[in-house]
C-alpha cells in the first residue's frame, strides 16, 4: 500500500524554526517528485515546493511566499523527505500536506501535520 | 502567481449534474494539459479525482468528468449523490511551478 505519513508539527512563536518529516512506503521513493502542499485553516491549497529524485538533479523549487525561508531536502535511504522551515510567520500556519507528484497529478497525499506560528 | 479563480459554491439536489468552473490564464490552464482536481472532505486530505484535464484514476466514479476550453477547466458530476458534498479544487501545471484555485464548495441539497 503506497503511504506517506507526516511528523513534526506544533506551536512555534514568530521567527522561529521547525523540521517536518514525511515518511513514504510502498512505492520507489527514490524516483518521485515530493512536494509539499499547505492548507491555512478554513483556507485553500497552496503549493509549497518540491524536489526532484538525484536522477533529475535533486533540485528544489520553492513558492515566493516561502522562498529563502524554508528547505526541502531529501534521504533516500530511509524513504523520508523534509521541509525545514525557519523565520516563520504567524501567516505559515497551516495544516501541511506531503505528496508526490507524477506529470501534473498530485496522488497519493499524508494525512497532514498541523503547524501553528503564534506567540 | 495567482491562485486560479473558482466559483465559492455550487450546489444541486441528488441525482442532478453540478458543473465547477477553473479559470486561469494563458500561463497555467491554457497552456499546458496538466489539470487536476481534488476532492476534500472536512478534516481529510485532498484526493486526486481527475487529471490531465480529463483523465481518471482507477476507483473514481465515472460520474466525474473533465474538460478544457482556452483558460478555464472544468469539473462536472453527473447524477450527484450525497457523499460528493465536500470541497473541489483545480490545479495546474504553471512552470513556476503549480498554482492550486481558490475552491468550491459542493453542497448536496
Amino acid at each position: 500500500e503506497v503511504q506517506l505519513v507526516e511528523s513534526g508539527g506544533g506551536l512555534v512563536k514568530p521567527g522561529g524554526s521547525l523540521r517536518l518529516s514525511c515518511a513514504a512506503s510502498g512505492f520507489t521513493f527514490s524516483n518521485a517528485w515530493m512536494n509539499w502542499v499547505r492548507q491555512a485553516p478554513g483556507k485553500g491549497l497552496e503549493w509549497v515546493g518540491r524536489i526532484k529524485p538525484k536522477t533529475d538533479g535533486g533540485t528544489t523549487d520553492y513558492a515566493a511566499p516561502v522562498k529563502g525561508r524554508f528547505t526541502i531536502s531529501r534521504d533516500d535511504s530511509k524513504n523520508t523527505v523534509y521541509l525545514q522551515m525557519n523565520s516563520l510567520k504567524t501567516e505559515d500556519t497551516a495544516v501541511y500536506y506531503c505528496t508526490t507528484v507524477n506529470a501534473g497529478r498530485f496522488d497519493p497525499w499524508g494525512q497532514g501535520t498541523l503547524v501553528t506560528v503564534s506567540s | 502567481q495567482s491562485a486560479l479563480t473558482q466559483p465559492r459554491s455550487v450546489s444541486g439536489s441528488p441525482g442532478q449534474s453540478v458543473t465547477i468552473s477553473c479559470t486561469g490564464t494563458s500561463s497555467d490552464v491554457g497552456g499546458y494539459n496538466y489539470v487536476s482536481w481534488y476532492q476534500q472532505h472536512p478534516g481529510k486530505a485532498p484526493k486526486l479525482m481527475i487529471y490531465d484535464v480529463s483523465k481518471r484514476p482507477s476507483g473514481v466514479p465515472d460520474r466525474f468528468s473533465g474538460s478544457k476550453s482556452g483558460n478555464t477547466a472544468s469539473l462536472t458530476i453527473s447524477g450527484l449523490q450525497a457523499e460528493d458534498e465536500a470541497d473541489y479544487y483545480c490545479c495546474s501545471y504553471a512552470g513556476s511551478p503549480y498554482v492550486f484555485g481558490t475552491g468550491t464548495k459542493v453542497t448536496v441539497l
